[in-house]
């Protein structure tokens, strides 16, 4: 309901940590999805993407994994800096779908 | 490149009023978005653009009109303001079907947002 939205899943990691964040989907017929950061004030922003013919990908910093027999992804964040801090949002789409559905995101917190 | 804009980035509105929000983009991308955010919540889609002159109902759309009259525009309408609209609003372009090469043609590039209050 409209008071669970209102709070946020908080993940607070220590600077230097590794940091996971998790997602579960619904649409076993998603096949497409993005993870996107989203600092204080501003648009999101795209991290990693990863199709479902693939269950792992990685790029600087960041792996994603995708496990569709449980329906579930997640984003690893290697050696979190203060600069990580902020709102991720897992988005999942299918193959000839126009529109990407968006999960309500995860405040991650990084701690001196 | 300035990729997604939006203005404006703030407004007050009473209940009753209208408005238009404007998107532009310089990617030369297909595909155009509006959603609104509310706190604590992911993004809600409001309505969509697949190419110039095209438009198409999100999962939100009740209370909005939009209108892409030219492929690097994407206009959201309030035509009477209720205090449920109050939100912020982001839109997004992608290149879509069209995307060239390695482009990742789904990914969806964001504006700042405009933050709308409806008293």
């Amino acid at each position: 309901g409209e008071s669970v939205g209102l709070h946020l899943p908080t993940l607070s990691v220590q600077e230097g940590d590794n940091s996971i964040i998790n997602c579960a989907y619904s649409n076993s017929a998603s096949d497409y999805f993005i993870w996107y950061k989203q600092e204080s004030g501003k648009g999101p922003q795209f991290i990693i993407d990863i199709r479902s013919n693939m269950d792992k990908r990685q790029g600087q910093r960041v792996t994603v994994l995708l496990n569709k027999t449980v329906k579930h992804l997640s984003l690893q964040i290697a050696a979190t800096q203060p600069g990580d801090s902020a709102v991720y949002f897992c988005a999942e789409k299918e193959n000839y779908g126009q529109n990407f559905v968006f999960g309500p995101g995860t405040r991650l917190s990084v701690l001196p | 490149n300035a990729g997604v804009t939006q203005t404006p980035k703030f407004r007050v509105l009473k209940t009753g009023q209208s408005m238009t929000l404007l998107c532009a983009q310089d990617m030369n991308h297909e595909y155009m978005y509006w959603y609104r955010q509310d706190p604590g919540m992911g993004l809600r889609l409001i309505h969509y653009s697949v190419g110039e002159g095209t438009t198409a109902k999100g999962e939100v759309p009740d209370g909005y009109n939009v209108s892409r009259l030219k492929k690097q525009n994407f206009l959201l309408g309030l035509e009477s303001a209720a205090p449920s609209q109050t939100s912020v609003y982001f839109c997004a372009s992608s290149y879509g079907r069209q995307g060239l090469g390695n482009q990742r043609m789904d990914e969806q590039f964001f504006g700042p947002g405009t933050r709308l209050t409806v008293l």
